[in-house]
């Protein structure tokens, strides 16, 4: 089946450290993004990706990167110097051209301590 | 002021009950989502809609673009429908940026 899938589903940290979180679909869209979610908030964009080789900062990026090196696959790093990296991330891809319906993954929570 | 702002930002209902959820937004837009999104986080699309009215099920969505402001309904509400139930606009002037209300939490009692 297509889809996005997000892994892990629970990931902890220590504070000072980097994290990767993956996010991999296989519905052969061409972009894709990432969004924080923090309680009481609606989505933020991290990061997004129109085309392989190519992304654009979105409107909370610093402490965040990125890398597209395969269509399917967008992997986000936090790195020590995001100040309040816990909280909720989501991935999620669209066609670039066509319909504007975005897939959303599962998610990851991500806890810093 | 948030672009896009929903409301009610809680709402607790009897099974049965028709709901309505409502999304206002202040930018012009391509198209309108409305997504769920369960306890566990992951989130589902309800509906896009740019026009009109769009039924699946027992869910409604409708938009009034010269209004600026959608609906989502739920007939014969069931506690399964317990959900955050989240606006989204696609701005037409911003490379179809995607802007987020924070949410309607729903919950629907036996």
């Amino acid at each position: 089946d297509g889809g996005i899938t997000q892994s892990p589903k629970y990931l902890f940290r220590k504070e000072g450290q980097n994290v990767t979180l993956s996010c991999e679909q296989n519905l052969n869209h061409d972009a894709m993004y990432w969004y924080r979610q923090d309680p009481g908030q609606g989505l933020r964009l991290i990061y997004y990706s129109q085309i392989v080789n190519d992304f654009q900062k979105g409107d909370i990026a610093e402490g965040y990167s990125v890398s597209r090196e395969k269509k399917e696959s967008f992997p986000l790093t936090v790195t020590s110097a995001q100040k309040n990296p816990t909280a909720f991330y989501l991935c999620a891809s669209r066609p670039w051209t066509g319909p504007y319906e975005q897939y959303f993954g599962p998610g990851t929570r991500l806890t810093v301590t | 002021k948030n672009e896009v702002e929903q409301s009610p930002q809680n709402l607790t209902a009897q099974e049965g009950e028709f709901i309505t959820i409502n999304c206002s937004y202040s930018v012009g837009i391509s198209a309108l989502h409305w997504l769920q999104q369960h306890p566990g986080g992951g989130i589902v699309s309800l509906f896009m809609l740019s026009s009109g009215k769009k039924k699946h099920g027992r869910l409604i969505a409708t938009i009034n673009i010269q209004e600026k402001h959608s609906s989502l309904h739920i007939t014969a509400s069931h506690p399964r429908d317990s959900a955050v139930y989240i606006c989204a606009v696609i701005h037409s002037n911003r490379d179809d940026k995607i802007i987020f209300g924070k949410g309607t939490r729903l919950h629907i009692l036996p």
